[in-house]
């Protein structure tokens, strides 16, 4: 069935780094792609969003960039801060159903 | 705002009890779902509603009921608790159906012993 999912299920980096987190989606019909951050004992929260019309788009600090072509998504943090730390799902939505499909998530660990 | 608001935040039940996961929101959004959080599973559709009377099932459905008579609430029923439902709940809402605006709450962590 259709998927999305992580690279890599750990990443640790040093306190002031970029980090990236990657993340693999199956369907070709997704048209929207959002990021969500999520501290211990919490929700989910939004991050960024991208539309398929996009290949890349900034926040604060935030940058997720969109390769249609190998069907990739990544996050990127930059001057990562202690703050950051936590989980990281990447989230797709799947075109046909309208439905929202969660990756399995990365643990980003900021090392102070 | 108080967005969205889930009650209770931590429940143990027995196997075979049954009990509701309340879901409040007060942004006035059409769509809500609920669903399940496992440890290297990401999270996972149970059900979901695209507004008041019309409830759809999502990827994990079975062991769950769901009924949206308001907006504004969307309770998760589970009828006779397993322990295979030992999981943290969240429930999102959102002004489209598409996934935009998602807004979580803040998850019930259930366990069935």
């Amino acid at each position: 069935g259709e998927n999305v999912g992580l690279h890599l299920p750990t990443l640790s980096v040093q306190e002031g780094d970029n980090s990236i987190i990657n993340c693999a989606y199956s369907n070709s019909a997704s048209d929207y792609f959002i990021w969500y951050k999520q501290e211990s004992g919490k929700g989910p929260q939004f991050i960024i969003d991208i539309r398929s019309n996009m290949d890349k788009r900034q926040g604060q600090r935030v940058t997720v960039l969109l390769n249609k072509t190998v069907k990739h998504l990544s996050l990127q943090i930059a001057a990562t801060q202690p703050g950051d730390s936590a989980v990281y799902f990447c989230a797709e939505n799947s075109g046909a159903t309208n439905k929202l499909i969660f990756g399995t998530g990365t643990l980003l660990a900021v090392q102070p | 705002n108080a967005g969205v608001t889930q009650t209770p935040k931590f429940q143990v039940l027995k196997t075979g009890q049954s009990m509701t996961l309340q879901c409040a929101q007060d942004m006035n959004h059409e769509y809500m779902s609920w669903y399940r959080q496992d440890p290297g599973m990401g999270l996972r559709l149970i059900h979901y509603s695209v507004g008041a009377g019309i409830t759809d099932q999502g990827e994990v459905p079975n062991g769950y009921n769901v009924s949206r008579s308001t907006t504004e609430d969307f309770p998760l029923r589970l009828l006779s608790a397993a322990p295979s439902q030992t999981s943290v709940y969240f429930c999102a809402s959102s002004y489209s159906i598409g996934g935009y605006g998602y807004t979580f709450g803040s998850g019930t962590r259930l366990t069935v012993v």
